[in-house]
Order: structure tokens, then sequence, then C-alpha cells
């Protein structure tokens, strides 16, 4: 059974840019999470959706904001990028009360 | 607010030498402690659930437990292959049966085994 997969991998933008990042959950799973992880505050979540409607929202401004598709997909936007943006992205997909990782962006502002 | 500290925030083991690793946690309700293991570079990787004190899971090298304060990982004869990262997070909700669904983790031990 085919992982939790997103893309791109890696990505460098710069300052005052946006960014949009895609995951797809494993199959049969309806909900998707992300986390924006960086070495100082660790993981952080940002939000959940689940059928295609936000249902919960970390403390993040809203330059950050994502939705998901029919089919399970989901992506993330970052508009107007400042450098503290510079983290490793990371979705996860939940079947019941397990959340499962996708291997991260890694986007980097200059 | 939901609160999960890990320790130690770096531990260095000897092959062979157990240890155990503790996540501490200030909750409103908990649902669910959740272990995970990063190898650099790598989303986490599941790897235990524990829903209720006294709970114990185990799984190759490792086995962790749950308490109504604590969840220690402990590491029996760990190899090199077990150097990652630990991450320790918390499902909590003040509401039974909510419909919010937030993992709090933990910043992680970082744990290296030598040959």
């Amino acid at each position: 059974k085919a992982g939790v997969t997103q893309t791109p991998r890696y990505l460098i933008k710069t300052r005052g840019q946006q960014v949009t990042l895609s995951c797809s959950p494993i199959s049969g799973h309806r909900s998707v999470s992300w986390y924006q992880q960086t070495p100082g505050q660790g993981l952080q979540f940002l939000f959940e959706y689940f059928s295609e409607t936000q249902r919960n929202k970390g403390n993040f401004p809203g330059r950050f904001s994502g939705r998901q598709f029919s089919n399970s997909r989901s992506e993330m936007n970052v508009s107007t990028l400042e450098l503290g943006d510079s983290a490793l992205y990371l979705c996860a997909s939940r079947k019941i009360d397990t959340q499962y990782f996708g291997p991260g962006t890694r986007l980097t502002v200059l | 607010e939901d609160q999960v500290t890990q320790s130690p925030e770096a531990l260095r083991l000897q092959e062979g030498e157990s240890s155990s690793l503790n996540c501490s946690y200030t909750v409103s309700g908990l649902r669910g402690l959740f272990w995970y293991r990063q190898d650099p570079g790598k989303g986490p990787e599941f790897l235990f659930t524990l829903y209720s004190a006294g709970e114990e899971k185990e799984k190759e090298r490792l086995k962790a437990t749950l308490t109504k304060k604590e969840s220690f990982l402990h590491i029996t004869a760990p190899k090199p292959e077990d150097s990652a990262t630990y991450l320790c997070a918390v499902h909590a909700s003040l509401y039974s049966g909510g419909s919010n669904y937030k993992l709090t983790f933990g910043k992680g031990t970082l744990l290296t085994v030598n040959p």
C-alpha cells in the first residue's frame, strides 16, 4: 500500500513570493493534516482537513492556507514568504486516530 | 494549553546498552499518546499508540509504557540502526467525542547508538 506522498520534495523561494505544496494521502484516508517542523520549534500543527472541510487550525498567520479536494488530496499555500518560513513541511493522513506522515517538503526562503 | 516535554534532548548509548526516553505531558483529556521515530531528512514513522495508564506496547527492541503523567520508551540492547530522533505526541480533547484532531509534539530525543 502506497504511503503519503508529497511534492515537491525541495523548494527554494525568495522573500515575498508564494508557494504551493501538494500532498496525496494513503488510499482510503479522508483526513489530511499539515505540520511545520523547524529546529527551534519542533513540529507544529498548521491545520487539518476532512472531507474538503478545514476542521482545526493551529496558531499560524493567515498567510498559511490550505484546501482539500474531493479525492482527499490536499494543497497548502504560503503567501508573502518570510525568511522564518524556511522549514520542513509535513503532511499526514489519518485513519481513525493514527497519523501517517509523508517525507516532507523542504522549503528554503532566501 | 497542551504541553509535551521530552527528556533527555540527546542520548548517546553504546550498542547493547539499554535505556529509557521520557515523555511527560499536561493535557486536558488525553485521547491518545503516540511515539514516532524520525530519521534525518525523512518524515516521522509511526511506532505506537497508547490510550490509558498502565498500557504497554512492544515492537522488537522497543517498549512503550504510559502513566497518568508520562510515557517511557524503553530501548533494550539497542543497535546502531536504532539511531534516530524519537518523537512523542498527544491527542487531547477537552470535550470527549470532539471532532477536532490535533497532535501536540514534544521536541524529541536524539538517540545515537555507537557500535
